[in-house]
């Protein structure tokens, strides 16, 4: 069974204080991995998409790697409109347009 | 632009009672989405269309019924609604079935 588990659950940085967030997963054969952010009581916005091992992303102050068992979102110097919820997601050749989300990353950044 | 939109935004329902959520998306994507989700549980994939005329099951069926109404839109029925399904569902749209999916608002369902 396709499964995706982010860690940790929530994170908590001063502003400037870089780090990264965790995604793994278990596949059967892995077409994309995507990054979405969340903000509060809204629907996921997309950030980037990965395709294969070595890849990567950039997006401002965000960047994303991919490896074959697990994606990182690094998060260098944050602001506090950075906090959010960062949830990954993957597709997979099994089972075509079928998109698995992990449960999430809460990021907050203090000022 | 209206992009992907779902109604009702909140409802409130008894035990037993029906009803369906409505989504429309205006960027003629071929699939269709619709994920619940729950307090450290993520977005889970209720079912999903991946073109018009087609629907599969997703992680968490039971309990819903989809239509996909034409290309436009896809509409998630409870037939009869349980306190479990508390929760606030989103409806997403993708082109082809790709990663880079549009979100709906989401609706916020309680069922007492």
């Amino acid at each position: 069974e396709d499964q995706v588990t982010q860690s940790p659950e929530a994170l908590r940085l001063q502003e400037g204080e870089s780090s990264s967030l965790n995604c793994s997963y278990t596949v059967s054969g892995l077409r994309g991995l995507f990054w979405y952010r969340q903000d509060p009581g809204k629907g996921p916005e997309f950030l980037f998409t990965l395709y294969s091992a070595g890849e990567e992303k950039e997006k401002e102050r965000l960047k994303a790697t991919l490896t074959k068992k697990e994606s990182f979102l690094h998060i260098t110097a944050p602001k506090p409109e950075d906090s959010a919820t960062y949830l990954c997601a993957v597709l997979t050749y099994s089972s075509a347009s079928k998109i698995i989300f992990g449960s999430g990353t809460r990021l907050s950044i203090r000022p | 632009n209206a992009g992907v939109t779902q109604t009702p935004k909140f409802q409130v329902l008894k035990t037993g009672q029906s009803m369906t959520l409505q989504c429309a998306q205006d960027m003629n994507h071929n699939s269709m989405y619709w994920y619940r989700q729950d307090p450290g549980m993520g977005l889970r994939l209720i079912y999903y269309s991946a073109s018009e005329g087609t629907t599969d099951k997703g992680e968490v069926p039971n309990g819903y019924n989809v239509s996909r109404l034409n290309k436009r839109e896809f509409s998630l029925r409870l037939e009869s609604a349980a306190p479990s399904q508390t929760s606030v569902y989103f409806c997403a749209s993708s082109d082809r079935g790709q990663g880079e999916l549009f979100f709906g608002e989401g609706s916020r369902l309680t069922v007492l």
